[in-house]
């Protein structure tokens, strides 16, 4: 079974704090495949990030990085000093031997106050 | 230029009524998908067509058809709405295959309101 477990429902920080998103998946695929996206407050999805699952190498695009571990079953997103405009819901998505098949986690939202 | 478009925006409806959404992608894509995000916001996928055949298609009452007629377009027809109807609906797209080609990228969404 394929399952993606976002714990965090909602994380308030003050504009330039660093914020991590905990994903946690399952899934019984020996490959398979991550992603983040961002829903920002106008509706719209907003691709981030995928990972395979061989490739356990952390990722850095500015101020968004992506800690991957296959040990715990998680890929983390973290975003260093956070602005307003990354106010929004995160969603951590997994796709395995169907890989046309997605599971989205329950989304995290984030609130950066100024 | 808009990669996955959607129409309409909105969509307001009486219960009983048959509507209509239609989702076109412009990235020549051979996959297409149609998801339902809930009012907290969870987001479950419905339909998916790869080169106009179902490959995907969910546990969705019978009252929603989607409906490819090319690679590029993919409609959705919901007969008799129902209150829990009421929801944002998402249409994707993604080349098919792996490699990176499973990556899916979404429309901007309509928001379906049945009163």
């Amino acid at each position: 079974a394929q399952k993606v477990t976002q714990a965090q429902t909602e994380i308030s920080v003050v504009e330039k704090e660093d914020v991590t998103l905990d994903c946690v998946y399952e899934t019984r695929d020996t490959t398979y495949y991550l992603f983040w996206y961002k829903q920002p407050p106008s509706g719209e999805l907003v691709f981030l990030i995928r990972r395979n699952s061989f490739d356990e190498q952390n990722e850095i695009s500015g101020r968004y990085s992506w800690n991957f571990q296959k040990s715990t079953s998680s890929f983390n997103f973290t975003i260093t000093a956070s602005q307003v405009v990354d106010s929004a819901v995160y969603f951590c998505a997994l796709s395995g031997y169907n890989f046309n098949k997605f599971y989205f986690g329950s989304g995290t939202k984030l609130n950066v106050k100024p | 230029d808009t990669a996955v478009s959607q129409t309409p925006k909105y969509l307001v409806t009486q219960m009983g009524n048959d509507k209509s959404i239609k989702c076109e992608q412009n990235l020549g894509h051979d996959t297409m998908y149609w998801y339902k995000q809930d009012s907290k916001k969870f987001l479950k996928i419905m339909f998916s067509y790869n080169n106009k055949e179902l490959i995907i298609n969910e546990t969705v009452p019978n009252r929603f058809s989607p409906k490819s007629p090319d690679k590029a377009h993919l409609n959705l027809h919901i007969n008799s709405l129902e209150l829990g109807d009421s929801a944002v609906y998402f249409c994707a797209s993604s080349q098919g295959g792996t490699g990176g080609k499973e990556t899916q990228y979404f429309g901007p969404g309509t928001r379906l309101l049945v009163l």
